[in-house]
């Protein structure tokens, strides 16, 4: 089991700038999440996928974050353009979709720093 | 909306002493339950997990939390802490439709050797 599996594990670039932020989840999971995390605000959740589709985005901050996930085997999560306080941790996780009984497995996360 | 509160930000404790972390939440329905550990530097990993049966669920690395409906709570405990345990402690309560996990703010744990 590789695991949810993220790059890069940690991005520094120039407020501007486009970020690209890559997920791979756990193979057979379902079910996709995005958060960020930081210390002012603990854990949110960005978006939620379900079988590729997004489910719940409304946590996305803004029109300069977007989410894709073209095959159940790929999500990325893109700023653009990018600013100072979107740097934070962003974490990807994966779970089988069982009446959500099912835990959540993270990846090691990005720390991406906005200049 | 769900919401989940852990209420001790910061604990610090000695080797040996004993732990509860406190987590309530406010959907009154069906959840399940979840208390996740993330060491310093690492990603979230599951401590344990309830969504039915027995209410006091016994998880990895000796924890334990109790799911006492009437409280809403869901309530993390080790009778004996190691310097290991320091890390940051998150509950989470899948609920609704979706069962979208929704994260308390997450307990800091220092353990003094």
């Amino acid at each position: 089991d590789a695991g949810v599996i993220q790059s890069p594990r940690h991005e520094v670039t120039e407020m501007g700038q486009e970020v690209t932020l890559r997920c791979k989840p756990i193979s057979g999971h379902n079910s996709l999440f995005w958060y960020r995390q930081t210390m002012m605000r603990g854990l949110e959740l960005l978006i939620y996928f379900n079988n590729n589709v997004p489910i719940d985005d409304s946590g996305m901050p803004e029109d300069r974050f977007s989410a894709k996930m073209p095959n159940a085997s790929f999500s990325t999560l893109k700023i653009q353009p990018s600013e100072p306080r979107d740097s934070a941790v962003y974490f990807c996780a994966s779970r089988v979709e069982q009446g959500g009984n099912q835990p959540q497995h993270f990846g090691d996360g990005t720390r991406l720093s906005i200049l | 909306a769900q919401s989940v509160s852990q209420h001790n930000h910061h604990v610090i404790l000695s080797e040996a002493a004993s732990l509860e972390l406190g987590c309530n939440y406010s959907y009154g329905g069906t959840v399940n339950l979840f208390w996740y550990v993330q060491y310093p530097g690492q990603h979230l990993q599951l401590l344990l997990k309830y969504f039915s049966g027995d209410p006091l669920v016994k998880g990895i690395k000796g924890f334990e939390a109790e799911f006492i409906k009437s409280k809403f709570s869901f309530n993390l405990r080790k009778p004996s802490v190691q310097w290991s345990d320091t890390a940051e402690y998150f509950c989470a309560v899948a609920s609704g439709g979706s069962y979208i996990p929704t994260f308390g703010r997450g307990t800091s744990l220092i353990v003094h050797p």
